[in-house]
């Protein structure tokens, strides 16, 4: 069965700082892996999603991740944070073939300040 | 525009009646899916359904059972509801047919036990 682990449950950083918000996944077949964020109050939006091909992809408000196979690994990056980033951001993998389960990590704090 | 809508924002019921969540999706997708959130814990997938009729338990379904008699239409029940499942509520769905594709969210149910 899959898994995915998002081992910081917070980070916090200042506006313009660049940010990593580490995922680390297992599974014993292919996967593809999703990035959503979660405002207050709000259900989940999609960021970005790596599918196949080009291992680095580029999502919504200048996120991107890259997949890296041998590290089993899908880290999400911003250059320069801003105030309105602060939300919560989850990590997500589904596998390729059979029932499809959708497994979401813990999630991650992403808190930007002044 | 895609589109999962959950019947209520907001639920307070009390311990030991039979709670009804209910989820429609505009989108004609295969697969639905039930999450409760929780701090700390993420996103914990309680059933999923890849068809009408069909369905899945996934990490946590006890005291938990699902409906889908339509395909648009994906119910969780709780049959006594208990103070632990105080919790937000997710419904996400979708589609199989093209296997890349991603799951869209409802806003969530924030339900109260008391």
């Amino acid at each position: 069965a899959q898994s995915v682990t998002q081992l910081d449950s917070q980070v916090p950083v200042f506006e313009e700082a660049p940010v990593e918000l580490r995922c680390n996944y297992s599974s014993s077949v292919s996967v593809y892996l999703f990035w959503y964020v979660q405002y207050p109050n709000q259900g989940l939006q999609l960021l970005l999603k790596y599918l196949s091909g080009s291992t680095l992809v580029k999502g919504i408000n200048g996120f991107e991740a890259e997949f890296n196979k041998s590290q089993t690994s899908f880290h999400l990056r911003k250059p320069s944070v801003h105030i309105s980033d602060t939300a919560e951001y989850f990590c997500a993998v589904i596998t390729n073939t059979g029932f499809q389960k959708l497994v979401f990590g813990t999630g991650t704090r992403l808190l930007v300040s002044p | 525009d895609v589109k999962v809508t959950q019947s209520s924002r907001y639920l307070v019921k009390r311990t030991g009646e039979k709670v009804f969540l209910e989820c429609v999706q505009d989108m004609d997708h295969e697969n639905m899916f039930w999450y409760r959130q929780d701090p700390g814990l993420g996103l914990r997938l309680i059933y999923f359904s890849y068809d009408v009729k069909m369905k899945e338990k996934g990490d946590i379904p006890e005291g938990y059972s699902v409906s889908r008699e339509k395909k648009e239409r994906f119910s969780l029940i709780l049959e006594s509801a208990s103070t632990n499942q105080t919790s937000m509520y997710l419904c996400a769905s979708r589609a199989t047919v093209r296997r890349n594709t991603e799951a869209f969210f409802g806003q969530g149910t924030r339900l109260t036990v008391v």
